[in-house]
């Protein structure tokens, strides 16, 4: 069955680099697009970026210039990175396939 | 952006009664092939969201057939038939015909 699994550090500091994998299994990254979604504490949802089956990325505007969504097909992953971190990027990161099935999600806070 | 508006923000229900929430989108989410790109999740405490209902009246493999959608190109309800314990979380809409995705900001279900 379709899985997905993020992971990644829990705490990071303040202007340093996040970096998340989701690991998926039960369908192909090159037939389906993956999405990330966050999620701060307590708020909605806020769709981040995602990478198609085509390989090509879109990302949310406001964190573009941050932002950057690559796979390895081959290990099944797809990886998120953003820098210049700030307390406002504290959030659930989820990854999830064609916003349909969701991982269970990670935890990042952004704190000295 | 398209925004997605529900209402109400909360609601709270006897179990076995049935509750509706409306969502309303900022633009016509009909796409020219006639899909309503509109997505329902519900998200229980302490988990991921999950999909109920996809392009707009479309049932999600699993979810019991107590719950349906239903509306127009930017007026949309979800309808909870016989509420049960189980249905308790947060309800989230959300748009799928373009980039970048948008959710609504909840609407968190309780019972009587």
């Amino acid at each position: 069955q379709v899985q997905l699994k993020e992971s990644g550090p829990g705490l990071v500091q303040p202007s340093q680099t996040l970096s998340l994998t989701c690991t998926v299994s039960g369908f192909s990254l090159t037939s389906n697009s993956v999405h990330w979604v966050r999620q701060p504490p307590g708020k909605g949802l806020e769709w981040v970026g995602a990478i198609w089956s085509g390989g090509s990325t879109d990302y949310n505007s406001a964190l573009k210039s941050r932002l950057s969504i690559s796979r390895d097909t081959s290990k099944s992953q797809v990886f998120l990175k953003m820098n210049s971190l700030q307390t406002e990027d504290t959030a659930i990161y989820f990854c999830t396939r064609s916003c349909s099935q969701w991982g269970q999600g990670v935890m990042v806070t952004v704190s000295s | 952006d398209i925004v997605m508006t529900q209402a109400p923000l909360s609601v709270s229900v006897t179990p076995g009664e049935s509750a509706s929430i409306s969502c309303r989108s900022s633009k016509s989410l009909l796409h020219s092939n006639g899909i309503t790109y509109v997505y329902w999740y519900l998200q229980k405490p302490g988990k991921s969201p999950q999909l109920l209902i996809y392009r707009m009246s479309n049932l999600a493999s699993g979810v019991p057939d107590r719950f349906s959608g239903s509306g127009s190109e930017t007026d949309f309800t979800l309808k909870i038939s016989r509420v049960e314990a189980e249905d308790v979380g947060i309800y989230y809409c959300g748009q799928l015909l373009e980039n970048p995705p948008t959710f609504g900001a909840g609407t968190k279900l309780e019972l009587k």
